[in-house]
């Protein structure tokens, strides 16, 4: 089955660490999304890829970093810089511009804490 | 730029009653596409709806409708016959679908809504 695939689930830092996401799609979707979701918020965009090697800062990029090596990966870095990691991220895709899909694909989120 | 508003942070509705969740948005792109999902304290994304901008008629699906009013850039969601499994955090999104706005995909700050007896 096509789908979104995050990981770890559950990810723990301690203060000073970057730690790495990773977002793996086989739905040969070209664009991909990271979201942060603190408890009882909403979603805020932290970048975007809309093609291969190439990515856009979204509205709370500060203290992340992302990579687009391959069209499958967009993995996330949660650098020392991010002075308040601790959150709900969400990783999410969908089919190009001009492509007929008109739903978004989510994973199923990693949680990470800052110990 | 781009950007969708949510003015209801809580909301209550009893079993079986319909509600509607209000969602406004801003944008300069003549074409986009509007999304509601669901998310359920698991935190997994559940799409509800969707529609395009040039739709001509508002989208359904089965208790979900869309009440798209394009001049006063809202797209609210109807919730016909309530149900407790209702209950979760209700999040309204676009995507712009031309150049210059690219693919970016912004969300509201959601509503939570409770069903209850």
């Amino acid at each position: 089955d096509g789908g979104i695939t995050q990981s770890p689930k559950y990810l723990f830092r301690k203060e000073g660490q970057n730690v790495t996401l990773s977002c793996e799609q086989n739905l040969n979707h070209d664009a991909m999304y990271w979201y942060r979701q603190d408890p009882g918020q909403g979603l805020r965009l932290i970048y975007y890829s809309q093609i291969v090697n190439d990515f856009q800062k979204g509205d709370i990029a500060e203290g992340y970093s992302v990579s687009r090596e391959k069209k499958e990966s967009f993995p996330l870095t949660v650098t020392s810089a991010q002075k308040n990691p601790t959150a709900f991220y969400l990783c999410a895709s969908i089919p190009s511009r001009g492509a007929s899909g008109n739903t978004i694909y989510f994973g199923e989120g990693s949680w990470l804490t800052v110990v | 730029a781009q950007k969708i508003t949510q003015t209801q942070p809580g909301m209550f509705v009893q079993e079986k009653e319909a509600v509607t969740l209000d969602c406004t948005y801003d944008t300069s792109d003549p074409s986009y596409g509007l999304f509601w999902y669901k998310q359920p304290s698991s935190g997994e994304m559940i799409f509800l709806i969707y529609q395009g901008s040039y739709d001509q008629q508002n989208a359904t699906e089965g208790r979900y409708s869309l009440n798209f009013q394009k001049a006063r850039k809202s797209a609210n969601l109807v919730i016909s016959a309530s149900q407790l499994g209702d209950s979760a955090m209700y999040f309204c999104a676009m995507r712009a679908l031309l150049t210059g706005g690219g693919n970016k995909l912004t969300f509201g700050t959601g509503t939570q809504l409770k069903v209850e007896l």
